[in-house]
Formats: structure tokens, sequence, C-alpha cells
């Protein structure tokens, strides 16, 4: 799991700004994640993406956004939309996309608090 | 979309007991994975189940899928502290490329 990093591991943000967590992995996994959990929660799947250039809306993808312009990178941004941000993000990857086969491998997560 | 249910919630129990939680979907399931989040941290592969009726078995851990693949469990036997976590299953979500988590069940060990 050390292939993956997430930065910040803690931000805050004030009502009504855009916020953008990082997700880096040098797996070589085609496949990136975007996943919210809430307290006593399990993950809810926001954004992923296949390939490079390539993303879709997972189930809860209101109020955010995505870009995969290099393999390595899926950042995720959190817009002004997004009406209760305040949540842990999980950034994940996989081998090549075929989630329901792959193991998927996580960052250590951002902790997002709107003030 | 395809939900599972898993239960229990949270678990408590002394160390050296038992202990098992469940994962009950209403459809057919292709393959199940298994995660553990230890407190702060994030979900890490456990295991995958793939065959009707499969069991295996990492140390004290032994994971079983059903024979008709809609449940499965995960059981501890002689919990160990290292064992605090929470453990979720994680289908595939029918007919796409996604998996979906339950809801977990919280385990905590008292020493």
């Amino acid at each position: 799991d050390g292939g993956i990093t997430q930065s910040p591991k803690y931000l805050f943000r004030k009502e009504g700004q855009n916020v953008t967590l990082s997700c880096e992995q040098n797996l070589n996994h085609d496949a990136m994640y975007w996943y919210r959990q809430d307290p006593g929660q399990g993950l809810r799947l926001i954004y992923y993406s296949q390939i490079v250039n390539d993303f879709q809306k997972g189930d809860i993808a209101e109020g955010y956004s995505v870009s995969r312009e290099k393999k390595e990178s899926f950042p995720l941004t959190v817009t002004s939309a997004q009406k209760n941000p305040t949540a842990f993000y999980l950034c994940a990857s996989s081998m090549s996309g075929l989630a329901d086969q792959e193991t998927q491998y996580f960052g250590p997560g951002t902790r997002l608090l709107v003030l | 979309g395809q939900q599972v249910m898993q239960i229990p919630q949270y678990q408590h129990v002394q160390e050296g007991e038992d202990f098992t939680t469940y994962c009950n979907s209403s459809t057919t399931l292709s393959n199940i994975q298994w995660y553990k989040q230890r407190p702060g941290g994030h979900p890490v592969f456990l295991i995958q189940l793939v065959k009707s009726g499969e069991v295996k078995k990492q140390k004290r851990l032994t994971f079983q899928f059903g024979e008709a693949k809609k449940n499965s469990s995960l059981h501890i036997t002689a919990t160990q502290t290292t064992d605090v976590g929470t453990y979720f299953c994680a289908p595939p979500q029918g007919g796409s490329e996604k998996l979906v988590f339950g809801k977990g069940t919280k385990l905590t060990v008292n020493p």
C-alpha cells in the first residue's frame, strides 16, 4: 500500500471554497478510484478512471470533479456545490480496472473538514 | 444498485473469544472480496472468494462463500487485540466493474 500517496492528510476548507485532494500512485496501475467514507459507514464511490483521459461517475459524483491527465495521478476537486463535504476521502488503484476481479490498493486517505 | 447487508454492525469481544461477521446479498455474486480497516487507517485487502462453497484460511481467519454465492462470512478464532478494526465485504456491482462495499463490522477486543 506504500505505492499510493494522498496529500494532505488533513485539510480544512471554508464554506464556498473549492479544494483539490491529491492522489499519486507508482504501481503502474491503469485504474484509479475515489471513495468517500463517513463515520460508521462503508465506502461510497465518487469517481473512477480505467484509463488516462477517461473517467466515470460513481454513486455520489454530485459536487465533485476529477481529471486523469497522467496515469500516475487522479486528483479530486471538492466543489462548493458539495453540500456536506466533511468526510474521509480514500483514493485507490487496481491493475487494469476489472474491479470485480482485482485487489484494490488504498492510499492513507485525506480527512476534509469544512469550517 | 446492488446492496449488501453486513451484520453485525458492531461486535465487542473479550480477547480469546471468537468473532464472525456475515455479508448477505439478495442476488448471486460472481465473487466477493474482504478488506480490513484499522482505526484511523485505510482498507487493506484480505482475500477474494470466487467458487461456490469456497473456504479459505489465513492463520486464525476463515473465509467462506455460500453454496448459492449470495452470502459470505469471516470468522476469527481466538481474537487478539491486533484484530481490532472494521471488516468490509465488497462484491462487484452486478454488470459493472465497480465494487460495492458493505457498511462493515466494527470489531473491538477487550484485553
